[in-house]
């Protein structure tokens, strides 16, 4: 079955960059019927849809308005994951942060989650 | 975006007894809505989609129904391992949207 692990540190100081990776099995990262998402969730925002990532002839990104100009979703076809990078953090980033498989718009498979404090 | 409405947002409950979730979307989603379970330190689980349909190894005790903006989950006989907390999603419109969440906790 489709398995998400997820890792990346659990303490990024504000103004810098956070970074998670995701490794994937029992699926491809360029499988042409999924994609490859991260949601994150805080008692504020709720679950929060950040990006996504997918192969359809060509790679593509989608991202959430709210972070359009700070993060960058990206494949890593060797090593079969995909990696989340969020620049210019703030408190307001705090939250777990989960990645995530959507066939036909359900997150099927799920990350187990990272909590992610910004604080210096 | 389509704005996801949950209620209650707490729900108390007996074991063995029913309880009903509702979810109110903001535009019509048709039948393009999903539930989602979560317990405590960990990922949310699929439970149904397609509105009604139950995903893979979820007990016949969840269903869900509803269709264009109003949606129930219900669990006909709680047990145990059902206190947790519910979302809904809609994968009608884009970007796709989840709701609040409603907790179910132990009457």
């Amino acid at each position: 079955q489709v398995q998400l692990q997820q890792s990346g540190p659990g303490l990024v100081k504000p103004s810098q960059t956070l970074s998670l990776t995701c490794a994937i099995s029992g699926d491809s990262v360029s499988s042409n019927s999924v994609t490859w998402n991260w949601i994150r969730q805080s008692p504020s925002r709720g679950l929060e849809w950040l990006g996504r990532t997918y192969y359809r002839s060509k790679w593509s990104n989608d991202y959430a308005v709210s972070v359009k100009n700070r993060i960058i979703i990206n494949p890593d076809t060797s090593k079969n994951q995909f990696s989340l990078q969020m620049n210019s953090v703030t408190p307001e980033d705090t939250a777990v942060y989960y990645c995530a498989r959507v066939l036909s718009g359900t997150f099927t498979n799920w990350g187990q989650g990272t909590l992610v404090t910004v604080s210096s | 975006e389509t704005v996801m409405t949950q209620s209650p947002a707490t729900l108390s409950v007996s074991p063995g007894e029913r309880a009903t979730l509702s979810c109110r979307a903001s535009q019509i989603v048709t039948s393009n809505l999903a539930w989602y379970q979560q317990k405590p330190g960990q990922a949310p689980r699929l439970l149904i989609y397609g509105a009604f349909t139950r995903a893979t190894g979820i007990p016949a005790r969840f269903s869900g129904s509803g269709s264009g903006t109003e949606f129930t989950l219900t669990i006909s006989s709680l047990q145990s391992e059902d206190f947790a907390v519910y979302y809904c999603q809609q994968y009608n419109n884009w970007p796709w949207t989840f709701g609040q969440g409603t907790k179910v906790e132990i009457k």
